[in-house]
């Protein structure tokens, strides 16, 4: 079964600097897509970012950007200039054509900006 | 505008009762999915459907049962079974290899 893991539970940044959050992930299959959703306060979940395995090129959307290692099963998102609006739990998500294309999400990790 | 809507926002159960939750979505999704969130951790699967008609367990079904009888609507039942209710809940659809579209969620109190 697939897994995905967020080291870091919690981080914060400073408003305007730029901060990296971590996910690794254990997959067998050589299809799949990844994902970084956002959870703000209000709970709403919005999609950050998607990147698909078999692309080579990282996907990028304005301020946010992934560093995807598929070799190292490794699919990092860095946030430039954060904003206080970034403030949220972000969770790193996984699904394979072949998994009954179910989600499988890592445990999350809560971003706090600093102004 | 198309979305999906999950209502009521906030719901309380009391004990030993059956609650169900309702999730309605206009995007003509074919696969719909309810998760719970607990506090401080991330989504897990209690249940999802491919198609109208048809659904399977997720990794927490125990305690809880849906049914899909139209495209649109995919709602949970929360049954006397499940012995610790109190979560968030949430529903989102798909369609194709996309992303996952959530509702707003409901909040689910035993009281």
């Amino acid at each position: 079964a697939q897994t995905v893991t967020q080291s870091q539970p919690e981080m914060s940044v400073q408003e305007a600097e730029t901060v990296t959050l971590s996910c690794t992930y254990d997959t067998s299959e050589n299809n799949y897509y990844l994902f970084w959703y956002k959870q703000p306060p209000s709970r709403q979940m919005i999609l950050v970012i998607r990147q698909e395995a078999y692309k080579q090129q990282n996907a990028t959307e304005n301020r946010f950007s992934v560093n995807f290692q598929k070799a190292a099963k490794s699919f990092s998102l860095k946030i430039s200039d954060s904003q206080l609006g970034d403030t949220a739990m972000y969770f790193c998500a996984f699904m394979s054509p072949t998994n009954g294309q179910n989600f499988v999400f890592g445990p999350g990790t809560r971003l706090s900006v600093l102004p | 505008d198309g979305g999906i809507t999950q209502s009521p926002k906030y719901l309380f159960r009391k004990e030993g009762q059956n609650v169900t939750l309702s999730c309605e979505q206009n995007l003509n999704h074919d696969a719909m999915y309810w998760y719970r969130q607990d506090p401080g951790q991330g989504l897990r699967l209690i249940y999802y459907s491919q198609i109208v008609n048809d659904f399977q367990k997720g990794d927490i079904a125990e305690g809880y049962s849906v049914s899909r009888e139209k495209k649109e609507s995919f709602p949970l039942t929360v049954t006397s079974a499940q012995k610790n209710p109190t979560a968030f809940y949430l529903c989102a659809s798909r369609i194709g290899f996309t992303e996952a579209f959530f509702g707003q969620g409901t909040r689910l109190t035993v009281v």
